[in-house]
């Protein structure tokens, strides 16, 4: 059964710093893994969706790539800002989360 | 579109009494997924329908839990009896397509005394 881990749990970072976030899943058929945001008290937020058949995805200042052979995917987040602090949590088709990573951004 | 649709917003009971919880996908959507997200357990998968049809109910913890889908526009969660271990937001997501992207609900805060 697939099984998804993410690193860092948490992560405390400067305004403005350049920043990776990471998923790894465990079956390297994975159909599509999916990267969202949750803020406290809050649904999740679709961020990017990337499907086996591609590399990565962008929107904005967010990357993901996907890597199946290696079983892992990054969510790249480029000049971080205060309203990105967020909970990201990673899934793959299946419905199988990551337990996300906490990221705080200081001002 | 108004997105995923779940009622109640926050549910409070007594343990013993039954719950439903609803949930409307987005028009259009084949697929519907129940979540349970807990701070010890993280999000979990308790079932998902395809085309209104439960193609695996693996995640549903106990019996006491039973979901349906009588049509392509709305589903429940039913938990009889509840107990006060089953307090968490229930999340109802739904999705379609080739990417098969999937939209939340703003969930269920469920809490049981």
């Amino acid at each position: 059964k697939q099984e998804v881990t993410q690193i860092p749990a948490a992560l405390s970072v400067p305004e403005g710093e350049n920043l990776v976030l990471n998923c790894s899943f465990t079956d390297s058929a994975i159909y599509n893994l999916q990267w969202f945001r949750q803020d406290p008290g809050k649904g999740l937020t679709s961020l990017l969706l990337i499907q086996s058949s591609q590399r990565e995805q962008t929107s904005g200042r967010l990357n993901a790539s996907l890597d199946k052979s290696s079983g892992r995917s990054t969510l790249y987040i480029a000049a971080s800002q205060p309203g990105d602090s967020a909970t990201y949590l990673c899934a793959s088709f299946e419905g199988v989360f990551g337990a996300g990573t906490i990221l705080r951004v200081k001002s | 579109d108004a997105g995923v649709i779940q009622s109640p917003r926050h549910e409070v009971t007594e343990m013993g009494q039954e719950v439903t919880l609803r949930c409307k996908p987005i028009s259009g959507h084949n697929s519907l997924f129940w979540y349970r997200q807990t701070m010890m357990r993280g999000l979990e998968l308790l079932i998902y329908f395809n085309n209104n049809v439960p193609i695996d109910d693996s995640g549903m913890p106990e019996d006491r839990f039973s979901a349906k889908m009588p049509n392509a526009s709305f589903s429940t969660l039913k938990i009889q009896p509840s107990e006060p271990r089953d307090s968490a937001v229930y999340f109802c997501a739904s999705a379609t397509g080739e990417a098969y992207e999937q939209y939340f609900g703003p969930g269920t805060r469920l809490t049981v005394t």
